[in-house]
Parts: structure tokens; C-alpha cells; sequence
């Protein structure tokens, strides 16, 4: 089976840094993504990690550890416009599902 | 390229009505997937498709139905709409599934009165 969690709310300060985590639970490991959503919005893709390890990608970042089911999304110099939903998702059933947490609503104050 | 393009971008039913939510991409991506989200939920998987002709479901696919006749299109058809099935649709397709990003239609918004 699978089973993906993530915190329902956070809030952070504008220039400030937030860190998103994600636990996950799947038969069988085929990399994990994130996604971001914007309200009234359909996703985007974020960030894809199938190794351990912190991938890097301008203000955001990734951090996998398979021994350990867990994810991160790292978001620096945080902007107004990082206010969203962040969606932690791994393929299942063989790799042939994308089966998606409930996400993170995240809002940026000043 | 268009991407992911869903019809219709609004929609209310009647109990008891039909519909189909149209989805097509020219990506030339073998995977497509439909789902649902509800208000402050993530999404849940309706059904998935992996090529033309090949169709499976997901973790919530009573109530729905799909083909996939050709490699671009992936509709969803709603029979009998009933008021559990106001929601977001969106529908995405990948190249691969597992380590491709999947890209997403911008979503129908349907509600069912």
C-alpha cells in the first residue's frame, strides 16, 4: 500500500527559510516529487529525488532519505508569491500511479 | 505545444445528469491520469492509463468511467452525477510514470446540484 503524510498548514515570514517535510510509506520505491499549487491553480512540478541527498535548484530544495521514508522541501528568501499548497507524491503500483499527500498550505506573511 | 487541455473549464450537473470531461495532450505521453481534488484536500487518482487502450483505476473510480482510444485523448465520463462529485477534476499526463514529471490541464471545475 501507501501512505504519504504532510503537515496540513505552516506559516513563515517573508526572507525567512521554511522547510516542508514529507513521510511516506510505499511498496516499493520509485522516486518522489513535488509540486507546487497556487490556489485556483492546477500544480507544477517542482522537484523530482530518486537518490539520497539534497538537490538544489535556486531558492528551493529537495532532501531525500529512502532508509528513513522521508522528504523535504527547503524554500530560501522566501517571497510573497511562495504563498501555496506544496504536494509531496510518489509513483505507486509499479510506477504506474502518482499518488499524492494532501499538501501543505503554506502562507508567507510579511 | 498546448500541453494538457481540459473542456470544460466550468461545469454544474443535475442529480442524476451525465457528462463527459474532455482531455487531450500533444506531448505524445503514454501515461495520463485523472483526478480529483476536493476544497483544502490533495488529489486523489480517479483512474490512469498507461497507453492507448490500456485503462486502470485508482483510488476513487466508482461512479466514473474512461477509454483511451487514441494515445491523445483521455476522457472522463460521469454517469448518474450525484452532489459526492462537486469537486476539481484534473487531468495530467506523464511520458513514462514513474521518474517523468507528470503536466497538469488547468482543471474543471464541476458542480452538482
Amino acid at each position: 500500500g501507501q501512505n504519504i503524510d504532510q503537515p496540513t498548514e505552516m506559516t513563515a515570514t517573508e526572507g525567512a527559510i521554511v522547510q516542508i517535510n514529507c513521510t511516506y510509506q510505499t511498496s516499493g520505491f520509485n522516486g518522489l516529487f513535488w509540486y507546487q499549487q497556487h490556489a485556483g491553480e492546477a500544480p507544477t512540478f517542482l522537484s523530482y529525488n530518486v537518490l539520497d541527498g539534497l538537490e538544489e535548484k535556486g531558492r528551493f530544495s529537495s532532501f531525500l532519505s529512502r532508509s528513513k521514508g522521508y522528504s523535504y522541501l527547503l524554500l530560501k528568501e522566501l517571497q510573497m508569491k511562495d504563498s501555496a499548497s506544496y504536494l509531496c507524491a510518489a509513483p505507486t503500483g509499479g510506477g504506474n500511479k502518482l499518488t499524492f499527500g494532501t499538501g501543505t498550505q503554506l502562507k508567507v506573511e510579511l | 505545444n498546448a500541453g494538457v487541455t481540459q473542456t470544460p473549464k466550468f461545469r454544474i450537473l443535475k442529480i442524476g445528469q451525465s457528462m463527459t470531461l474532455q482531455c487531450t495532450q500533444d506531448m505524445n505521453h503514454n501515461y495520463m491520469y485523472w483526478y480529483r481534488q476536493d476544497p483544502g484536500m490533495g488529489l486523489k487518482l480517479i483512474y490512469y492509463s498507461v497507453g492507448a487502450g490500456i485503462t486502470d483505476k485508482g483510488e476513487v473510480p466508482n461512479g466514473y468511467n474512461v477509454s483511451r482510444s487514441t494515445t491523445e485523448d483521455f476522457p472522463l465520463r460521469l454517469e448518474l452525477a450525484a452532489p459526492s462529485q462537486t469537486s476539481v477534476y484534473f487531468c495530467a499526463s506523464s511520458l513514462k510514470g514513474q521518474n517523468t514529471e507528470a503536466f497538469f490541464g488547468q482543471g474543471t471545475r464541476l458542480t452538482v446540484v
